[in-house]
């Protein structure tokens, strides 16, 4: 099976940070990796998919890159909206997700 | 608009059964594959089972293989997950969420609002 890693667990960040998130995969997925937010009690929202596509409506200051076993989200600058878990996820069999992100307030 | 509505959650016993359904609204149904994916309580997402939007090809994570049975049912919209042999660590929310495309292979770009379900004596 894949397994997906994110890095790191937790992230502590303020209001205008740039914000790095890594998700390593143990084989090649390209490219089939999407990025995921979610709040608490809430479902998770599509970000990116397809390792680097933004999702329609979802802002430009995130973005996704990434090929082969190493992906990367960005969130160029920090707003509030955006504290939250990020979760990226390999949507092939199997789907499976990363253990997730907490971006928290510094 | 675009809308995944979940029900049929609740508590049950440990070897319980329970069907969890989802209806669809707003979108062309039959065209998207569906999954279920699920959240225990604190922990993270973990995908449990997707449907191609024909209903013709099916995979479940391991853990559920023969114990949980996903369905659908195009004429009215609806995709539905059969759970049988329930554990404790059955217990979570549960996401009904469409796929970006008919094949299972795509992004999950719709997800309901989630049906709780817990596993308990």
């Amino acid at each position: 099976d894949i397994q997906m890693t994110q890095s790191p667990s937790t992230l502590s960040a303020s209001v205008g940070d740039r914000v790095t998130i890594t998700c390593r995969a143990s084989q090649s997925i390209s490219p089939w990796l999407a990025w995921y937010q979610q709040k608490p009690g809430k479902a998770p929202k599509l970000l990116i998919y397809k390792a680097s596509s933004l999702e329609n409506g979802v802002p430009s200051r995130f973005s996704g890159s990434g090929s082969g076993t190493e992906f990367i989200l960005i969130i160029s600058s920090l707003q509030p909206d955006d504290f939250a878990t990020y979760y990226c996820q390999h949507y092939n069999s199997p789907w499976t997700f990363g253990q997730g992100t907490k971006v928290e307030i510094k | 608009e675009v809308q995944l509505l979940e029900s049929g959650g609740g508590l049950v016993q440990p070897g319980g059964s329970l069907r969890l359904s989802c209806a669809a609204s707003g979108f062309s149904f039959s065209s998207y594959a569906m999954s279920w994916v699920r959240q225990a309580p604190g922990k993270g997402l973990e995908w449990v089972s997707v449907i191609s939007g024909s209903g013709g090809t099916i995979y479940d994570t391991d853990s559920v293989k023969g114990r949980f049975t996903i369905s659908r049912d195009n004429s009215k919209n609806m995709v539905f997950l059969q759970m049988i042999s329930l554990r404790a660590e059955d217990t979570a929310v549960y996401f009904c969420a469409r796929g970006m495309n008919q094949l299972p292979r795509g992004a999950f770009d719709i997800w309901g609002q989630g049906t709780m379900v817990t596993v308990s004596s």
